[in-house]
């Protein structure tokens, strides 16, 4: 079955550090990979996704996501985090179960130190 | 920017009672969702439309929800009757076609008491 895995539910950084978020999936065919924010109470805002093509996706914010198809993993980085970074991140694997769905994982919350 | 509206934001009620969500998609949206996020969980799809027609809703709880997309643009989803398991935040996404790109609404918080 189809999963993503979040190993870190916290994560606490210094502002003007760099950040990585992990995420990890189960797919059995090539997929379709996405970042999505979520800021508290709010809906969720796609910070960068990954079809095919160059492993390395450029997204919104100064965010960027490396696919590792041998790892299966689809980290997101950002070399300086500011404090309005700090929310929820949740990474997703496009996939076709009984129909095409997003399969988000559980999320990491990142706080950020002044 | 277009965005996917929803509403209400918030809806407080006792179980038992009816509640009703709205969306309306990003204009010209024919893919429109509804996901169920549970506080500290990732969201999880209730129910898809392709247009006007129902594509998935193996995950939606058919004895108390029902959703509907009935001019094949916005969209309400009701429970009825509300339990308490059913707190939770309910987002809606629309993308322009199938498997593309979702876009996701501020989502409506219900609280059920």
């Amino acid at each position: 079955a189809q999963s993503v895995t979040q190993p870190d539910i916290h994560i606490t950084v210094s502002e003007g550090a760099s950040l990585e978020l992990r995420c990890n999936y189960s797919y059995g065919a090539t997929p379709y990979l996405f970042w999505y924010v979520q800021s508290p109470g709010q809906g969720l805002q796609l910070l960068l996704k990954y079809f095919s093509g160059d492993t390395l996706v450029q997204g919104i914010k100064g965010f960027e996501a490396e696919f590792k198809r041998s790892q299966s993993s689809f980290n997101l980085r950002k070399p300086s985090v500011h404090w309005s970074d700090a929310a929820e991140y949740f990474c997703a694997v496009g996939a076709m179960d009984s129909s095409y769905k997003l399969i988000f994982g559980s999320g990491t919350r990142l706080l950020v130190r002044p | 920017e277009a965005e996917v509206a929803q509403s209400p934001r918030y809806k407080i009620t006792e179980k038992s009672q009816a509640v009703a969500f709205w969306c309306d998609p990003i204009s010209g949206h024919a893919t429109l969702y509804w996901y169920r996020q549970i506080l500290g969980q990732g969201p999880e799809l209730l129910v898809q439309f392709q247009d006007e027609s129902v594509v998935d809703d193996s995950q939606l709880p058919k004895d108390r929800f029902s959703a509907e997309r009935l001019k094949g643009v916005d969209s309400t989803l009701k429970i009825q009757p509300a339990e308490l398991g059913d707190s939770a935040m309910y987002l809606c996404a629309s993308s322009l076609q199938y498997q593309e790109t979702q876009y996701f609404g501020p989502g409506t918080r219900l609280l059920v008491l």
